[in-house]
């Protein structure tokens, strides 16, 4: 089974900010990434698939890179709405795993 | 617009029998694998298994092999996730998901259900 690791577990951010969030793979698992973004009592969103291809309806400041074992998630100009927690989810194999995700705070 | 809407909040004891369900709608149900996702109060996301519902082709994740039971029902294109003997440690809420990518068991989720959290206590 595929370990994803993400970092860092929690990050302080101000509305304006670019941030960027980490996910790791134990081992390559080429494009086949996703990032999903969950506000508190909500299904989760699919906002990145195939690394870096955005949902339907995902705004633009929403990138995603990598490839292999290291990939990213980029918020450019950070908005308040965009406070939640933040997956990314390996489906290179079944099953699929998620990362522990990374939890944005103002 | 296509939806995932799952039956409602559940309160059981150990040892009682569930099932839940996830109605679809708004897209061509048996070309797509649809699964479930725990998520234990405050923690992530895992797997429990997917099911396509074309040929109910089913796989679980290892935690819940032979823990659970995943079935569609073509005629109301419902998928429902069931367990025979529920545990305190199966107090979470429930997801389901559809896959992205039609007839691929490995896809991203695109559409989620609302989830359905169940709760077994004595």
């Amino acid at each position: 089974e595929k370990v994803m690791t993400q970092s860092p577990a929690t990050l302080s951010v101000s509305p304006g900010e670019r941030v960027t969030l980490s996910c790791r793979a134990s081992h390559s698992i080429y494009r086949n990434l996703a990032w999903y973004q969950q506000k508190p009592g909500q299904a989760p969103r699919l906002l990145i698939s195939g690394a870096s291809t955005r949902a339907t309806a995902v705004p633009a400041r929403f990138s995603g890179s990598g490839f292999g074992t290291e990939f990213s998630l980029t918020i450019d100009s950070l908005q308040s709405d965009d406070i939640a927690v933040y997956y990314c989810h390996q489906y290179s194999d079944w099953p699929g795993t998620f990362g522990q995700g990374t939890k944005l705070e103002i | 617009e296509v939806q995932l809407v799952q039956s409602g909040a559940e309160v059981k004891k150990p040892g009682e029998s569930l099932k839940i369900s996830c109605k679809t709608s708004s897209y061509n149900f048996v070309e797509y694998w649809i699964g479930w996702v725990r998520q234990v109060p405050g923690k992530g996301l895992e797997w429990v298994g997917i099911i396509f519902p074309g040929d109910s082709e089913t796989r679980y994740s290892p935690s819940f092999q032979g823990q659970v039971t995943i079935s569609v029902d073509k005629s109301i294109s419902t998928a429902f996730l069931q367990w025979n003997s529920l545990r305190a440690s199966d107090t979470a809420t429930y997801y389901c998901a559809k896959h992205r990518m039609p007839y691929n068991e490995l896809s991203s989720l695109d559409y989620w259900g609302q989830g359905t959290p169940v709760t077994v206590s004595s």
